[in-house]
């Protein structure tokens, strides 16, 4: 049973390219989130969505950065015209219930974005 | 609002020996979940335990124990008869239900030493 997968695991963009990170959940699970971490810190919470839903994007950027999660294929993290800030691990979790008190998310391996 | 606070950037431990990492918390909700992760040198981010607010027994797995106090608002992970694979980054974070959002804390840097 794979687990969450994210790809690619390094991404290097040099400022004003777009940047896509592609995660596909673990089987059977519909809920997808989001995360980034900064170098030195912890995740912080971007968005979560259930197939075809942006259901909380409260901690996305209003501008350049866009997610989706279509019926069919990966939940994809869109960033346009990249800036030296947005160099940071990006993660991806997955969990199959909305009750998510006692679920743990299970995260993939992170995309470590480089913005040159 | 939900916060989670971990006041110890680092910690060291010698090898074979028991440390009790800090976590404590700050929410409102009557419901909510409380997670700790370790994240090594790699990157990735490995579930450890899990704590239901409603548990009343501490969870363990394996080496690692959770020190839940309710009243207090303390989660601290304990980890028993260290090893030196055990050096990582260590997250503690809390999941309400009502708004599907793990909350992190800003982690603690364990160093297991031989």
């Amino acid at each position: 049973n794979a687990g969450v997968m994210q790809n690619p695991r390094h991404l290097v963009r040099r400022r004003g390219q777009e940047a896509r990170l592609r995660c596909s959940p673990m089987k059977g699970h519909s809920h997808v989130y989001w995360y980034r971490q900064l170098p030195e810190e912890g995740l912080k919470f971007m968005v979560y969505l259930q197939k075809e839903n942006i259901i909380d994007e409260s901690g996305m950027p209003k501008e350049r950065f866009s997610a989706e999660f279509p019926k069919e294929g990966p939940s994809i993290l869109r960033i346009q015209q990249v800036v030296r800030g947005d160099s940071a691990a990006y993660f991806c979790a997955s969990s199959p219930v909305t009750d998510r008190d006692n679920s743990p998310l299970h995260f993939g391996n992170g995309t470590r974005l480089t913005v040159t | 609002a939900q916060k989670i606070t971990q006041t110890q950037p680092g910690m060291f431990v010698q090898e074979k020996e028991a440390v009790t990492l800090d976590c404590t918390y700050d929410t409102s909700d009557q419901s909510y979940g409380l997670f700790w992760y370790k994240q090594p040198s790699s990157g990735e981010m490995i579930f450890l335990i899990y704590q239901g607010s409603y548990d009343e027994q501490n969870a363990t797995e394996g080496r690692y124990s959770l020190n839940f106090q309710k009243a207090r608002k303390s989660a601290n992970l304990v980890i028993s008869a260290s090893q030196l694979g055990d050096s990582a980054m260590y997250f503690c974070a809390i999941f309400r239900g009502a708004t599907n959002k793990l909350i992190f804390g800003t982690g603690t840097l364990l160093a297991v030493q031989p």
